[in-house]
């Protein structure tokens, strides 16, 4: 089976630009869950999508939003990028809430 | 809120040298404790689940354990690929993770 995949693996912006990265989950998975990783905060939950509603959020702003389509292929989106956005951020997908989540490769965004 | 605690921060063995990592956890109810492995740049990859107090988990030199408010992260007689930052998280809702601990073996 193909793992997480998550595109574009690389992006740098601006400040105030806006970004959006793609994550598709392990075939046979529908829920997709995203986290921010920094070397201050670690990793930090963001959101979580099953059967493209979203069941839990995180403690972010606004300017942080996703989405998830019927083939369960899920997006985020930022808005109004700020300096403190450079961040690796990382999808996982997993069968159910509760089931083990892997882990795709990450999208590192730098915002200059 | 979820409080997870890794020690030690990082971890410099010698080759063969065993080790265990340690991590504290708090949780209202514990649905989970997993532990991953993540390489500079690279997305966690999941070693072990485990859910119940006294069970165990293996994997070629490590082995998991689980009590009722830690987990110990015993590597055997390690080799430089085990080099790595080894993450732990509880589930509730979400994964809750450890600040990590970086593990260095030197050959």
């Amino acid at each position: 089976k193909a793992g997480v995949t998550q595109t574009p693996r690389y992006l740098i912006k601006t400040r105030g630009q806006q970004v959006t990265l793609s994550c598709s989950p392990i075939s046979g998975h529908r829920s997709v869950s995203w986290y921010q990783q920094t070397p201050g905060q670690g990793l930090q939950f963001l959101f979580e999508y099953f059967s493209e509603t979203q069941r839990n959020k995180g403690n972010f702003p606004g300017r942080f939003s996703g989405r998830q389509f019927s083939n369960s292929r899920s997006e985020m989106n930022v808005s109004t990028l700020e300096l403190g956005d450079s961040a690796l951020y990382l999808c996982a997908s997993s069968s159910g809430q509760k089931d083990t989540q892997y882990f795709g490769p990450g999208t590192r965004l730098t915002v200059l | 809120e979820d409080q997870v605690t890794q020690s030690p921060e990082a971890l410099r063995l010698q080759e063969g040298e065993s080790s265990s990592l340690n991590c504290s956890y708090t949780v209202s109810g514990l649905r989970g404790l997993f532990w991953y492995r993540q390489d500079p740049g690279k997305g966690p990859e999941f070693l072990f689940t485990l859910y119940s107090a006294g069970e165990e988990k293996e994997k070629e030199r490590l082995k998991a354990t689980l009590t009722k408010k830690e987990s110990f992260l015993h590597i055997t007689a390690p080799k430089p690929e085990d080099s790595a930052t080894y993450l732990c998280a509880v589930h509730d809702y979400k994964l809750s993770f450890g600040a990590g601990t970086t593990v260095t073996v030197r050959a």
